[in-house]
């Protein structure tokens, strides 16, 4: 079954250093691994997708994400945390061998930046 | 605004009673989707169409549930004799057939239900 684990609940970074957060899948066949980001009162927002081909992903607000199919890993980053940054982020999964279309969403994790 | 729109916002409800919702889609995709969410938890899929054809169900779309999307435009889920434990938020998700944005699925603001 497929299933994306996020272990950590909340991150808390200061501004201007770095931030991860973490995300590990389980999938039978090749995974399509996405992030989106959770505002309050709004509906989630794309952030980045793996699809195939180059390993490291370039999203949108300077995200990225990693990844690394020996660990089963997606973390996303970001070189400098903004406060803006806090929200609930979700990894999701699809596997591209299995019928179907549906996302597997992780639990999320709360990113908190503090000025 | 092109996105994903949903209403109602916001509905409370008594157990027992019927809630119909309403998603209208990004206007040129073809893939409809509805998620719930409750507290603490990711979007779990519920069902997806492709145009006007429903496509695939979760078990968690029980008998009391019920998606249509009649002239694959927008689409409707309905909830009959709601339970408390039907009370989350529903996400409705578009998508588009093919281009640069495939495989990315556009969600919109959400109904929050509440069932008292």
């Amino acid at each position: 079954a497929q299933s994306v684990a996020q272990p950590e609940d909340q991150v808390n970074v200061a501004e201007g250093n770095p931030l991860t957060v973490k995300c590990t899948y389980s999938v039978s066949g090749n995974p399509y691994l996405f992030w989106y980001v959770q505002y309050p009162n709004r509906g989630l927002q794309f952030l980045l997708k793996y699809i195939t081909g180059d390993n490291l992903v370039k999203g949108s607000y300077g995200f990225e994400a990693e990844f690394n199919k020996s660990q089963t890993s997606f973390h996303l980053k970001k070189p400098s945390a903004l406060v803006s940054d806090s929200a609930l982020y979700f990894c999701a999964v699809r596997d591209i061998d299995q019928a179907g279309t549906a996302l597997i969403f992780g639990k999320g994790t709360t990113l908190s930046v503090s000025s | 605004d092109t996105g994903v729109s949903q209403n109602p916002r916001h509905k409370i409800t008594k157990r027992g009673q019927n809630v119909t919702f309403r998603c209208d889609p990004i206007s040129e995709h073809n893939r409809l989707y509805w998620y719930r969410q409750t507290l603490g938890q990711g979007p779990e899929f519920l069902t997806y169409f492709q145009n006007e054809a429903q496509l695939e169900k979760s078990r968690l779309l029980s008998d009391r549930f019920s998606a249509e999307r009649p002239k694959g435009s927008f689409s409707t889920l309905e909830i009959q004799r709601t339970e408390q434990g039907d009370s989350a938020m529903y996400l409705c998700a578009s998508s588009p057939e093919g281009g640069s944005s495939y495989n990315e699925q556009f969600f919109g603001p959400g109904t929050r239900l509440t069932v008292l």
